[in-house]
Formats: structure tokens, C-alpha cells, sequence
């Protein structure tokens, strides 16, 4: 079945780069999303990637895609204070249902 | 305006009462969504709502009954919980419902319930 699996904790310090990364399954995805959750907040889409790209980049964001070994990455540089957050990873389930398949969430922890 | 608007933000109620979560956008989304989160765990999709009429039912218990008045509203009736129940209810919505298309989808803040 599909799955998406991500390590749950990352901590790191202001300034230096944060990389998140996250595995699937399916390897008919067309499309790879990374959502921020803030405390008491919902979800924010921050960026989403194409199968057929292996990089897009998004300011201080840069997303990277190994579809042969089905590994997603999300690189924030520079990161902040404001990016503590829960970060989730998330395919495009297989079929015109829409329905995304999450990963059970990174939580990003920035120190000053 | 590219917000999706939930009320209320808390709720708590008894495994008797009857309560209406609800759910408003102006972007002119036609696809509506509910998701159910428990704390420190990812989204649980629970309905869908594609112009208007309801498309997909992840095998929700019967006790949460959704609603969709029109192409802005979503509403979910709620009786008869249990304390399982007890989560996050984030409503979303899309351009159009996600198939091919890379539809990003509009997460609101979502309420915060509570069942006693």
C-alpha cells in the first residue's frame, strides 16, 4: 500500500541549514508536497514538487527528489526561529481520488 | 482573501450533546474537505465534498454527519461522540477536487474538540 515515512525530531541551530527528509512508496506519484504546522495552527503548503524534476528551489527552500530510490528532501538554509514547526511530507495517492497519503510529521526544533 | 475560515476554535462537549463545526471560504474553491488530526500525528482525510456533493467517505462513523450548503460552506453535525473523538478538525479546500491536476490545498486553522 502507500506509505510515507519521515524521522520525526530534528533540532538545529539558528542560521544553520535544516534537512528534512521523507521516503514513499508509490512510485506512481505525480505530485510531492511539504506542509508547516505551527502550534494550534493548521496546515501550510510550502512547496510541492513534479515526479518528473529532480530540484526546485523557493527562496530559502530547496526541494529534492530521488525518485528512483523514492526520497524526498526539504532543505531550509538560513534557518530561523520562525521555522520551528512540524513539517509534514505528503504524495498524491495513486487514482483521481486526490487524496494525500502524510507522513507522520518532522518536528523542527530551532535554538538560538 | 485566501483564507479558510473555521468556527469555533475550541469546543468542548458531553457524549450527549449535538454540535456543528463550520467552515467558510470566498476563493471560489469548489472542492471542501474535512481532516481529522489527533496531536502529534499527520491528517486523517474523513470527507469530501466536490461541487457540492459529496464524493468521498473515509468509512466515517455515522456520528459525524457533513454538510455542504453551498459552494462556500462546510459544516460538520456532531452526536453522539466519544472521547476517542477528541481532536483536531481541519477543514480545507481546493480549486478544483485533486485528481491529476496539482490542486493545492487551503487548510484552515482548525477546532480544537474536546468530548467529555
Amino acid at each position: 500500500g502507500e506509505d510515507v515515512e519521515q524521522s520525526l525530531f530534528l533540532s538545529v541551530r539558528e542560521g544553520d541549514s535544516s534537512v528534512i527528509n521523507c521516503t514513499y512508496t508509490d512510485s506512481s506519484s505525480t505530485y510531492l508536497y511539504w506542509y508547516k504546522q505551527e502550534p494550534g495552527a493548521g496546515l501550510q503548503l510550502l512547496t510541492y514538487i513534479f515526479s518528473n524534476m529532480d530540484m526546485k528551489q523557493d527562496q530559502r527552500l530547496t526541494v529534492l527528489l530521488n525518485k528512483k530510490d523514492k526520497h524526498l528532501s526539504l532543505r531550509i538554509a538560513d534557518t530561523q526561529t520562525g521555522d520551528s514547526a512540524i513539517y509534514f511530507c505528503a504524495e498524491k495517492g495513486s487514482g483521481n481520488t486526490g487524496k494525500l497519503i502524510f507522513g507522520q510529521g518532522t518536528t523542527l526544533q530551532v535554538k538560538p | 482573501d485566501t483564507e479558510v475560515t473555521q468556527t469555533p476554535k475550541h469546543l468542548v462537549m458531553g457524549m450527549t450533546n449535538k454540535k456543528s463545526l463550520k467552515c467558510e471560504q470566498h476563493m471560489g474553491h469548489r472542492a471542501m474537505y474535512w481532516y481529522k488530526q489527533k496531536a502529534k500525528k499527520p491528517p486523517e482525510l474523513m470527507f469530501v465534498y466536490s461541487y457540492e456533493k459529496l464524493s468521498i467517505n473515509e468509512s466515517v462513523p455515522s456520528r459525524f454527519s457533513p454538510e455542504c450548503p453551498n459552494s462556500s460552506l462546510l459544516n460538520l453535525h456532531l452526536h453522539a461522540l466519544q472521547p476517542e473523538d477528541s481532536a483536531l478538525y481541519l477543514c480545507a479546500s481546493s480549486q478544483v477536487p485533486q485528481g491529476r491536476r496539482r490542486e493545492k490545498l487551503f487548510f484552515g486553522s482548525g477546532t480544537q474538540l474536546s468530548v467529555l
